[in-house]
């Protein structure tokens, strides 16, 4: 069965310092990966995704992921927080072709100034 | 712009009485989602529809319900027979053209029973 795991449900990060997070993955076959970010209160906006080809995927608000099928791994990078990535972050998986995405439990992310 | 309408926001909710929530969308997507979040669980499938008049059951179907009579609405109904309904609940959409297979997410709607 398909699965996502997030290690972290809570890290603190203080502003200006680089950030991990980490995603795995069950999945038998060439997954479709995703990362969203919800604020508090709102919908999920998509930062990044991988569905084939360059296993290090460019996003929105200078995020970048990396697939590693080897430790079937899709963990999120930015190089330097800003307060405003305080947030929750979702990875996700999705069969090739259904839209349906099996979530994390989600790593809520804080910024210390 | 296109996107996806959550109603109502926040709703209230007694004990034993049914409540519908809204998801209207407007970028002409196929298959719709209702998806419900609880704290330190990550989001959870209930139904979703790849086309109208026909819907499937996610994980946690049971106590609720759904219709998809028009392409753009994708309500769905918490019955008094849901146990625990109080949750943020998120509706998204998904287009089946070239580069898709992203899902694009309303607002969400905060079902609280008291």
């Amino acid at each position: 069965a398909q699965s996502v795991t997030q290690p972290d449900i809570h890290i603190t990060v203080s502003e200006g310092a680089s950030l991990e997070l980490r995603c795995n993955y069950s999945y038998g076959a060439t997954p479709y990966l995703f990362w969203y970010v919800q604020s508090p209160g709102q919908g999920l906006q998509l930062l990044l995704k991988y569905f084939s080809g360059d296993t290090l995927v460019q996003g929105i608000k200078g995020f970048e992921a990396e697939f590693k099928r080897s430790q079937s791994s899709f963990n999120l990078r930015k190089p330097s927080v800003h307060w405003s990535d305080a947030a929750e972050y979702f990875c996700a998986v999705a069969a090739s072709n259904t839209g349906k995405l099996i979530f994390g439990q989600g790593t809520t992310l804080q910024v210390k100034p | 712009d296109g996107g996806i309408t959550q109603s109502p926001k926040y709703l209230f909710r007694k004990e034993g009485q049914n409540v519908t929530l809204s998801c209207e969308q407007n970028l002409n997507h196929d298959a719709m989602y209702w998806y419900r979040q609880d704290p330190g669980q990550g989001l959870r499938l209930i139904y979703y529809s790849q086309i109208v008049n026909d819907f499937q059951k996610g994980d946690i179907a049971e106590g609720y319900s759904v219709s998809r009579e028009k392409k753009e609405s994708f309500p769905l109904t918490v019955t008094s027979a849901q146990k625990n309904p109080t949750a943020f609940y998120l509706c998204a959409s998904i287009s089946r053209g070239a580069g898709a297979n992203v899902l694009t997410f309303g607002a969400g709607s905060r079902l609280t029973v008291l």
